[in-house]
């Protein structure tokens, strides 16, 4: 088992680029989430992909935005990127039963805006 | 009330010695509390977690204690080792909005040998 993989692991982007940012979660898991790590800091919720929709959404503005596939795999874009935006953005997978689940969580891709 | 708050920011703990780190929380809606470490250029990894139902658990040298009237939690290392250096975070959940981890800020754990 591969368990969650992400690409790619570095990326240097210029601001007002657009960047996407790919994940492929662990077999048999259905359920995508996406994290913002700054340095130092603790990861910050994203949004949540299931079933190819948009679940839940974190206080990010629209610039963010992704998508899921049929095989569960899902992207992260961002629009417009700002310096602010240079971040560990991490893929976390889980597996949808209606309780709490461990989510398991991908090396990230380190996002640098210059 | 969404927020959780972890503390201390960084540990310095001798080998051999008990690392304890704490988190409180104010959302009672909360009922999944794991603990995860993370290395250097790595994501998290799930350490052990808590439901609200019991008061303890543990996993070989890590132990979560769980007070549930003062809404804190906390993760202990027993026999610490310099491979437990690494950042640990605290993170809670609710059934109603599952897999939306809330994470604390973080603790710079350093064990010398």
């Amino acid at each position: 088992d591969a368990g969650v993989t992400q690409s790619p692991t570095h990326l240097i982007k210029t601001r007002g680029q657009q960047v996407t940012l790919r994940c492929s979660p662990k077999s048999g898991h259905d359920t995508v989430s996406w994290y913002q790590q700054a340095l130092g800091q603790g990861p910050q919720f994203i949004f949540q992909y299931y079933e190819e929709e948009e679940r839940q959404r974190g206080n990010f503005p629209d610039r963010f935005s992704g998508h899921q596939f049929p095989n569960y795999s899902s992207e992260l874009n961002v629009n417009a990127l700002l310096l602010g935006d240079s971040a560990l953005y991490l893929c976390a997978s889980s597996l949808r039963t209606g309780l709490n689940t461990e989510a398991f969580f991908g090396q990230g891709t380190r996002l640098t805006v210059v | 009330q969404q927020q959780v708050k972890q503390s201390p920011q960084s540990l310095i703990v001798q080998k051999g010695g008990i690392s304890i780190i704490n988190c409180a929380y104010e959302n009672t809606a909360f009922d999944y509390f794991p603990w995860y470490q993370q290395f250097p250029g790595k994501g998290p990894a799930l350490l052990i977690a808590i439901r609200p139902d019991v008061s303890e658990k543990k996993e070989g040298r890590f132990t979560i204690s769980f007070n549930k009237s003062a809404k804190q939690f906390s993760l202990h290392i027993m026999d610490s080792q310099p491979g437990d250096s690494a950042t640990y975070f605290c993170a809670a959940s609710a059934a109603y909005n599952t897999d939306k981890l809330i994470f604390g800020t973080g603790t710079r754990l350093q064990v010398f040998p």
